[in-house]
C-alpha cells in the first residue's frame, strides 16, 4: 500500500522566520497530494493541494513543492507566525481511487 | 469552519456497546469519508461513500459499519466497543471523488 512519510516529527522556527516541512511518499503513481493543518482540538484543515503535473503551487504565505524524481513534497510557510504553531500531515491519493493516504505529521512550533 | 458538521464533539461509553456517530457533509458534497485518529495510528482511512453507494473501504473493522443516506448525510455505526477503539472519529467530504477533502471537527470517542 501507499507510504507516506515525514522527515522530522517537530519543527521549531522563530516568528517571521520561513518553514519548511517535508515529506516522502512511496507510491509513484500518485498523482494528488494535499497538505493539512490541524490545531489541537480541531479537525485536519485543507491548506493546499498539488497534482502532479505541476511542481509548484502558491497559496497565501504557502509554497508546495512536488519533486517527482525523488517521490518529496514539501510546504513552505513564509514569514511563519504564531497561529501557524499545528501539526501538519501530508497526504497522497491517486485519481481516480476514493481515499486520502496520511503522513504521521510534523508539529511546528513558533517560537516569538 | 469546513461546513462540515459531526455530532457529537464527545462521547463516552463502556465496553461493549455501541455508538452512532453522524456526519452531515457541506451543502452539494456528494462524497463522504470517514477517519480514525488515534496517537499511534495518525488518520487512518476507515470507508467512503458517494451518493449513497460505499465506494472504498480501508482499516475499518467488522465491527464497525457505516452508511450514506438519501439526504447524503452519513453514519458510522460502532459496536461491541473495545478500548482499543477510544481515538478521534473524523468525518470529510468532497464534491466528487477526486478532489479535495474537507474535514469536520471530529468525534472524540471514549471507552472505559
Amino acid at each position: 500500500g501507499e507510504s507516506v512519510g515525514l522527515h522530522l516529527p517537530t519543527l521549531s522556527v522563530q516568528e517571521g522566520d520561513n518553514s519548511i516541512i517535508n515529506c516522502a511518499y512511496s507510491n509513484s503513481a500518485s498523482d494528488y497530494f494535499i497538505w493539512y493543518k490541524q490545531e489541537s482540538g480541531k479537525g485536519p484543515q485543507f491548506i493546499i493541494d498539488i497534482r502532479s503535473n505541476m511542481d509548484k503551487r502558491q497559496g497565501q504565505r504557502v509554497t508546495v513543492l512536488l519533486n517527482k524524481t525523488v517521490k518529496h513534497l514539501s510546504l513552505q510557510i513564509a514569514a511563519t507566525q504564531p497561529g501557524d504553531s499545528a501539526v501538519y500531515f501530508c497526504a497522497e491519493s491517486l485519481t481516480g481511487a476514493n481515499n486520502l493516504f496520511f503522513g504521521t505529521g510534523t508539529r511546528l512550533t513558533v517560537i516569538p | 469552519d469546513s461546513g462540515v458538521t459531526q455530532t457529537p464533539k464527545h462521547l463516552i461509553t463502556a465496553t461493549g456497546q455501541r455508538v452512532t456517530l453522524r456526519c452531515s457533509p457541506r451543502s452539494g458534497d456528494l462524497s463522504v469519508y470517514w477517519y480514525q485518529q488515534s496517537l499511534d495510528q495518525g488518520l487512518q482511512f476507515l470507508i467512503q461513500y458517494y451518493n449513497g453507494e460505499e465506494r472504498a473501504k480501508g482499516n475499518i473493522l467488522e465491527r464497525f459499519s457505516a452508511q450514506q443516506f438519501p439526504d447524503l448525510h452519513s453514519e458510522l455505526n460502532l459496536s461491541s466497543l473495545e478500548l482499543g477503539d477510544s481515538a478521534l472519529y473524523f468525518c470529510a467530504s468532497s464534491a466528487r471523488v477526486d478532489s479535495s477533502a474537507f474535514f469536520g471537527q471530529g468525534t472524540r470517542l471514549t471507552v472505559v
